[in-house]
């Protein structure tokens, strides 16, 4: 299995609800990333979370990493149906730039 | 809007020909990566440069060759296509200072392969 794996695949919830997403990795990395990407378009940037902090808010995200066990969650709450995307941690091991992407969980909001 | 543009949007081809993808990273940032994103493999890094210069290396095959230009702009050259190869192909940007820890990749709206 490669670096950066996204639990679950795919989560299905109403608008308003909260949604949460995982990630999991392998190395010692420097920091790790959120993307979100609406279908087929280029992925966009959420938030970076560095190796030595345990958890960032931005809005509505909130981002925890826990290096111990190695993973990341990705929360959002009050979900729209704008929302509705795939999203993707990515990491670098430490002293390298080859990022790896997860392949991501597919998130959709329900009006 | 990223401030990275990638052309074509949209190319499609026959297996056996050549095509040349390109890349105008955000201004300022000196690194452009190169990913593959296809159904069945998810997002796959294959190359970065940083300055001209390659940095890293992914799962980029020997039939694809990637370089940066003075400029800073950047081409992926894919050769001997594949029906395999079809996919989303995306360029990011990012500033990329050494050591900082904070690469953060802006990310253009990818070039669509379609190999038939």
């Amino acid at each position: 299995s490669q670096q950066g794996e996204e639990d679950p695949q795919a989560l299905s919830i109403q608008e308003g609800e909260n949604a949460t997403m995982n990630c999991s990795y392998k190395t010692s990395i420097n920091n790790l990333q959120w993307y979100r990407q609406n279908s087929g378009r280029g992925l966009v940037h959420l938030i970076l979370i560095r190796s030595n902090e345990r958890e960032k808010h931005s809005g509505r995200l909130r981002v925890t990493l826990d290096t111990s066990k190695k993973s990341s969650s990705l929360l959002i709450t009050a979900s729209r149906a704008a929302d509705t995307a795939s999203y993707f941690c990515a990491t670098a091991t430490s002293g390298t730039y080859k990022y790896i992407f997860g392949t991501g969980t597919r998130l959709k909001v329900l009006a | 809007d990223s401030g990275v543009t990638q052309t074509p949007k949209h190319l499609i081809t026959a297996t056996g020909q050549r095509v040349t993808l390109r890349c105008s990273p955000r201004s300022g940032d000196l690194s452009v990566y190169w990913y593959q994103q296809s159904l069945d493999q998810g997002l796959q890094f294959l190359i970065q440069y940083y300055n001209g210069e390659e940095r890293a290396k992914g799962n980029i095959l020997e039939r694809f060759s990637a370089q940066q230009f003075p400029d800073l702009h950047s081409e992926l050259n894919l050769s001997s296509l594949e029906l395999g190869d079809s996919a989303l192909y995306f360029c990011a940007s990012s500033v990329a200072v050494p050591g900082a820890g904070t690469d953060t990749q802006y990310f253009g709206p990818g070039t669509r392969l379609t190999v038939l």
